[in-house]
């Protein structure tokens, strides 16, 4: 039932491109085809970026892209733009419950 | 398009119990292809999930809540609460209410604006 693992912080410059991991279990991540990312900016509620790994809401730029290897998924923002810069969490499903990572924060220098 | 607020104390003593609604407005909670959720975030920290309920009143919990956490659903009024008992400071936190969908898929969209929740004697 622990927190997925993510970085604490990433950083890239405008236009390139970063990519932000999240790390679960053959419980949860590994288990199923079921990880969420999502934007935050401070002191405003979370934003669903992409969901089921690889789909993106309508609205969301095809800039941001998920994937997902094993127990690890990832999420790519190419790029970059300075509006980006935000806290990124991933959740997964995990049978009877949901688990968030910790949240990593990204900068655009 | 669907909107969620949360409403309730923004200040509970310790040992007390948290309580919480959240308003559905733009479509009805009734509806058998949504579950909602509350989530919380303490200053400065990430995510938990607190638990969820379908329409049909099943509901899901963090297993290291689950002996504190009910979560209710009151269609009547198109509302779902979260009671917390014996709080302590460790749960204060921004709370969330958020909804989920049935069926092979899972995100959490929309969410409320989120209400801030202070243990403190």
């Amino acid at each position: 039932q622990s927190a997925l693992t993510q970085p604490r912080s990433v950083s890239g410059s405008p236009g390139q491109s970063v990519t932000i991991s999240c790390t679960g279990t053959s419980s949860d991540v590994g288990a199923y085809n079921y990880v969420s990312w999502y934007q935050q900016h401070p002191g405003k509620a979370p934003k669903l970026m992409v969901y089921d790994v690889t789909k993106r809401p309508s609205g969301v730029p095809d800039r941001f892209s998920g994937s997902k290897s094993g127990n690890t998924a990832s999420l790519t923002i190419s790029g970059l733009q300075a509006e980006d810069e935000s806290d990124y969490y991933c959740c997964s499903y995990a049978g009877s419950y949901s688990l968030f990572g910790g949240g990593t924060k990204l900068t655009v220098l | 398009q669907v909107q969620l607020e949360e409403t309730g104390p923004g200040l509970v003593k310790p040992s007390q119990t948290l309580s919480l609604t959240c308003t559905v407005s733009g479509g009805s909670i009734s509806s058998g292809s949504y579950y909602w959720s509350w989530i919380r975030q303490p200053a400065g920290k990430g995510l938990e999930w607190i638990g969820r309920i379908y329409a049909s009143g099943g509901t899901d919990y963090h297993p290291s809540l689950k002996s504190r956490v009910t979560i209710s659903v009151d269609t009547s009024r198109n509302q779902f609460s979260l009671k917390l008992s014996s709080v302590t400071a460790a749960d204060t936190a921004v709370y969330y209410c958020a909804r989920g969908i049935v069926g092979p898929t899972h995100w959490f969209d929309p969410w409320g604006q989120g209400t801030l929740v202070t243990v403190s004697s």
